[in-house]
């Protein structure tokens, strides 16, 4: 079984609507992430967690919000999405060994937003 | 802008090739990160460098760190099908956040 998962790993929805990117892991880690993935941008940081009580914005937080369910769960909202939030979405956790913060990475959700 | 800048942005070579991928910054990094990533799928880690100067070898890889920690560099010798993805070089910075290149997509030809 992976260590990081996605649902639903496909989306197609209208302007307008709230969509849900939900990501669960069993790695054990505290750290968790939400990135998206546009062609010729690399991957941009949305919001961050270091624990169950922690929530930070990244770098593009506007138009999303997140909740941290438990130290395992971390999901990503459009409260109403928009045609410019299409994208490869991924969800990753770390667990800081020294200074390097390795993540791992889920398998993506590719959202199309119409 | 990006804070990590990677060249090429494409490389098509034909096996048996080598090839060098390059990642740099004109900011400090405590440790960088290099990961491959391949079609309907996740990045995944290949090496993390620590000190300056420090060259790491996986195989036919080999991750080199500047001096300065600013850039870094991989070199694929004899690259195979099998090789074929996007490269992602990535930077830890003080706050613990990673700073994405925008990646090299690499094709090897058979």
């Amino acid at each position: 079984d992976a260590d990081v998962t996605q649902t639903p790993r496909n989306r197609i929805t209208k302007t307008g609507k709230r969509i849900m990117l939900e990501c669960s892991q069993t790695k054990g880690h505290d750290r968790m992430y939400w990135y998206r993935q546009d062609p010729g941008l690399g991957l941009r940081l949305i919001y961050y967690s270091f624990d169950v009580k922690d929530i930070n914005k990244g770098e593009i937080s506007d138009g999303y919000s997140v909740s941290r369910q438990a130290q395992a769960k971390f999901s990503l909202s459009l409260e109403s999405a928009i045609p410019n939030q299409t994208a490869l979405y991924f969800c990753a956790t770390s667990a800081p060994r020294g200074t390097a913060n390795e993540q791992f990475f889920g398998p993506g959700t590719r959202l199309t937003v119409l | 802008t990006q804070l990590l800048e990677q060249s090429p942005q494409f490389l098509s070579i034909q096996e048996g090739e080598n090839l060098t991928v390059y990642c740099n910054s004109s900011s400090v990094f405590s440790s960088l990160q290099w990961y491959r990533q391949e079609p309907g799928e996740g990045p995944v880690l290949l090496v993390t460098v620590v000190t300056g100067g420090e060259v790491k070898k996986l195989k036919r890889l080999t991750f080199q760190f500047g001096d300065a920690r600013k850039d870094s560099s991989l070199h694929i010798t004899a690259a195979q099908p099998g090789d074929t993805g996007l490269y992602l070089c990535a930077g830890t910075s003080n706050d613990y956040k990673l700073s994405f290149g925008a990646g090299t997509t690499v094709t090897v030809r058979a």
